[in-house]
């Protein structure tokens, strides 16, 4: 596609429920990024795929949080036993090779624990 | 660890020059980039620096000093569109990890 989408935009869920969350990376983009945006904050990152391959997961803040893109393609953010803290807005973003070319995000999901 | 700072807001007046600063401590450098994010919208890229010197783009330039672990973006001839927050991000891990700083929200008023 065009740019980077995900899916949902905004998800409301209730404590100590699970969620997935979407990203659909640009065609062709090897890499493939997670991060968490609290508000007011400079993005984190969580987790980085090269294809299917996951190569670094060290910012994933507990084992609740799972990421996985077993094509290579579309890649899935799955949180377990949602907890408030989680609440925050969750960006992918994607690029051809290394960052060096730099990335295309996607406009997010903004995740709700209430 | 990584370490980026950032002035949190800054305020400027249409039409003027604003400079937004960036200082980073990190393991590991393969470039300095710059995203512009508006509010409930995605990062948008830049400009990006990997060697010392100016980097310039239409009303945007950037600059670099990697000795200092310095850097800034240069806005000129501010617009009210330009109010947005502007994240300064450091390329490490071999360059496939970029590291944010917390951004810097302008406000560009009358």
């Amino acid at each position: 596609g065009a740019g980077v989408s995900q899916s949902p935009r905004y998800k409301v869920a209730k404590r100590g429920q699970d969620v997935a969350l979407r990203c659909d990376p640009i065609s062709g983009h090897v890499s493939l990024f997670w991060y968490q945006q609290a508000l007011g904050q400079g993005p984190e990152f969580l987790t980085y795929f090269q294809n299917e391959a996951q190569l670094d997961k060290s910012g994933l803040p507990s084992d609740r949080f799972f990421a996985e893109r077993p094509e290579g393609s579309v890649s899935t953010l799955k949180i377990q036993r949602t907890q408030q803290e989680d609440s925050a807005v969750y960006l992918c973003a994607s690029s051809e090779v290394s960052g060096n070319y730099g990335y295309t995000f996607g406009s997010g999901t903004r995740l709700t624990v209430v | 660890g990584q370490n980026i700072d950032q002035p949190t807001e800054m305020t400027a007046t249409e039409g003027a020059i604003v400079q937004i600063n960036c200082t980073y401590q990190t393991s590991g450098f393969n470039g300095l980039f710059w995203y512009q994010q508006h509010a409930g919208e995605a990062p948008t890229f830049l400009s990006y620096n990997v060697l010392d010197g100016l980097e310039e783009k239409g009303r945007f330039s950037s600059f670099l000093s990697r000795s200092k672990g310095y850097s800034y973006l240069l806005l000129k001839e501010l617009q009210m569109k330009d109010s947005a927050s502007y994240l300064c991000a450091v390329l490490t891990g071999g360059g496939n990890k970029l590291t944010f700083g917390t951004g810097t929200q302008l406000k560009v008023e009358l």
